[in-house]
């Protein structure tokens, strides 16, 4: 079946622009998780929903940051005035229950020039 | 941070075992040891996870030391397509965190 997608696969921005990275999970999964990761580095996580709500944005770096899920499915996260050290790919994952294995996305690659 | 220590790179001949060691010294009774790998360029990848027995999938086996403060990852018979760099995770169940705070993980080179 179909796993997670995420698109664009990749997104090339200037500096201060808005940017919007969009998720698919897998049909049926009420976890979505977003995480962040750089070069030679693990994933860093950012944001998780159960259904339409976030149940935890303590990974937010900071108040540019923000992350929707209005109907239960699809997720955008959006990047306000970004910054050169936004630069990374971004994942998403899904998961059929909070305590399940998380199914992750390609990621979107994100460049700020 | 991440909880568990791992070394950053190890090498294994193809059709070989792979034992990949995972240090977790302050794991606390309600976390679960998972692994992740990645894939050059993809998403991370579920393997297995465990809280204290031993535990074996199509993919691998997870040895878990009596005392939990250390697991081994073991790919019976390595092949090219597990080169990777994998993640040991401890992850608290039962009402925790949810999230999964990765390391740096191992760089896993196998071989021909």
């Amino acid at each position: 079946g179909a796993g997670v997608s995420q698109t664009p696969s990749n997104k090339v921005t200037e500096k201060g622009k808005y940017v919007e990275l969009r998720c698919d999970p897998i049909s049926g999964h009420t976890a979505l998780y977003w995480y962040r990761q750089s070069l030679g580095q693990g994933p860093e996580f950012l944001i998780y929903f159960q259904g339409t709500g976030a149940a935890d944005d303590s990974g937010l770096p900071n108040d540019r940051f923000f992350a929707v899920r209005p109907e239960g499915s699809v997720s955008t996260l959006k990047i306000q005035r970004t910054e050169r050290g936004d630069s990374a790919v971004y994942l998403c994952a899904s998961s059929p229950g909070r305590e399940d294995e998380q199914f992750f996305g390609p990621g979107t690659r994100l460049t700020v020039l | 941070d991440a909880k568990t220590t791992q070394p950053p790179s190890m090498d294994c001949a193809e059709g070989r075992a792979a034992n990949l060691p995972c240090n977790h010294s302050t794991i606390s009774g309600n976390e679960y040891v998972y692994w992740y790998r990645q894939i050059h360029s993809q998403g991370p990848q579920y393997i297995i996870h465990g809280l204290k027995n031993n535990e074996t999938n199509e993919m691998a086996s997870l040895i878990i030391t009596e005392d939990r403060k250390s697991s081994t990852l073991i790919l019976p018979h390595a092949t090219l397509r597990d080169t990777a760099v994998y993640y040991c995770i401890v992850r608290v169940m039962e009402g925790g965190s949810e999230k999964l705070v990765f390391g740096k993980g191992t760089k896993l080179t196998v071989n021909p």
